[in-house]
């Protein structure tokens, strides 16, 4: 059971390069959120799709899109990479209603140069 | 501004000595949860408090929840260098779906 799958786990951009994170999930979840953690911040909300066909933006949107391509498939697009954006990006997936545990899958470390 | 303020942020001890994790807020919330994170990984859940003044253990660990639903603890006895990473701390309320706040995170350091 693969739980939350990231790709890819490591990437490197220059500034202005667009590139497109993927996330899929196995556990037939309906909510999924994507999250950029930054030391001591802890993890900061970029955007999340409550059920599939829907999409809201969350703490920190700016400069991201996303796309919830199919109940498994949640994607983050950064357009225009600039170094603020350098984090480590999350996917999280949960099943539907408050306070229900999301499970995460293992990051992906974005370097922008 | 952030709205789950967790302490301290980083926490070095010796093995065999106890802890307390705190995260405060001045909001409210339906239920609190605790994960754990080890570096590489993504944040594993240890717990969901659910009733204020609910106290829950898993093993060595202690997790309370406020009485007011606006705190909660994580306490750590007899700390083992397998319990060090990253601890955080997440907040949901009503009528925000499946969202959650999340503190800052405690970093805990446990040396053999």
């Amino acid at each position: 059971n693969a739980g939350v799958t990231q790709t890819p786990k490591f990437q490197v951009l220059k500034t202005g390069q667009s590139m497109t994170l993927q996330c899929a999930q196995d556990m037939n979840h309906n909510s999924m959120y994507w999250y950029r953690q930054d030391p001591g911040m802890g993890l900061r909300l970029i955007y999340y799709s409550a059920s599939e066909g829907t999409t809201d933006k969350g703490e920190v949107p700016n400069g991201y899109n996303v796309s919830r391509l199919n109940k498994r498939e949640f994607s983050l697009r950064l357009e225009s990479a600039a170094p603020s954006q350098t984090s480590v990006y999350f996917c999280a997936s949960s099943g539907w209603g408050g306070g229900q545990p999301q499970h995460f899958g293992d990051g992906t470390r974005l370097s922008i140069l | 501004t952030q709205l789950l303020e967790q302490s301290p942020q980083f926490l070095s001890i010796q093995e065999g000595e106890n802890l307390t994790v705190y995260c405060n807020s001045s909001s409210v919330f339906s239920s609190l949860q605790w994960y754990r994170q080890e570096p590489g990984e993504g944040p594993v859940l240890l717990v969901t408090v659910v009733t204020g003044g609910e106290v829950k253990k898993l093993k060595r660990l202690t997790f309370q929840f406020g009485d007011a639903r606006k705190d909660s603890s994580l306490h750590i006895t007899a700390a083992q260098p397998g319990d060090t990473g990253l601890y955080l701390c997440a907040g949901a309320r009503r009528n925000q779906g499946g969202k959650l706040i999340f503190g800052q995170g405690t970093e805990l350091s446990v040396k053999p």
